[in-house]
């Protein structure tokens, strides 16, 4: 067992640029969650799907933030027109049901807006 | 909006003393908790979890819950410096709803 996979583990962009993240959850679960991570907010809930459905993105910034999850095995994070305060760790973590509890994350996404 | 509050922000205790932290949901519609330990440049991974009133043990670690106040509460006996860390609590409703985490309780053990 794996783990829950995120890549990139570390990514710079330039304000104004666009990023993608991705995550690949543990084999079996059906609950993906996406939260961001800074010393300053926290950790954020963005958004959580369930057996690929999405559930609750009221964690997301409108505009600019969107999630997918095409497949049972892979969900992305999409960021445009990113901007300073984007910058964060961002986590994916996965469970075996949106109530079963423990949600094993992956080792997060570093990213950095310059 | 469901918050989760967690004090203190940072606690430092010696070696061999007790941790005592604490956490407590604004959401009257929760149902869950668990309590998460994050190292440093680590991903959080889950310590305990506690969904029914009373006390659970395990090893040195003690978690308490009163659902009528939405209060949890975790304690470490006999610390180590192995145990600093950033302490995360989380809730819950039933039902599929998001889990919510508090801004933690950062442990410093000294040696």
């Amino acid at each position: 067992n794996a783990g829950v996979i995120q890549t990139p583990r570390h990514k710079v962009t330039g304000k104004g640029q666009e990023a993608t993240l991705w995550c690949e959850p543990i084999s079996g679960h059906s609950a993906v969650f996406w939260y961001r991570q800074t010393i300053v907010q926290g950790l954020e809930f963005l958004t959580y799907f369930r057996n690929q459905a999405p559930i609750d993105d009221s964690g997301m910034p409108k505009e600019r933030f969107s999630a997918q999850m095409p497949n049972q095995s892979h969900s992305t994070l999409k960021i445009q027109s990113t901007q300073p305060q984007d910058s964060a760790v961002y986590l994916c973590a996965s469970s075996l049901g949106a109530n079963t509890g423990q949600l094993y994350f992956g080792e997060g996404s570093k990213l950095t807006v310059l | 909006q469901q918050k989760v509050q967690q004090s203190p922000e940072s606690l430092i205790v010696p070696e061999g003393g007790m941790a005592s932290l604490n956490c407590t949901s604004s959401d009257r519609n929760v149902d869950y908790f668990w309590w998460y330990r994050q190292h440093s440049g680590k991903s959080p991974k889950m310590l305990m979890s506690i969904f029914s009133n009373g006390e659970k043990e395990e090893g040195r670690f003690t978690v308490h819950l009163n659902k009528a106040s939405l209060h949890t509460s975790l304690h470490i006996r006999d610390s180590q410096p192995s145990d600093s860390a950033l302490y995360l609590c989380a809730a819950s409703r039933t039902g599929g709803y998001k889990v919510v985490f508090g801004s933690g309780t950062r442990l410093l053990v000294s040696p």
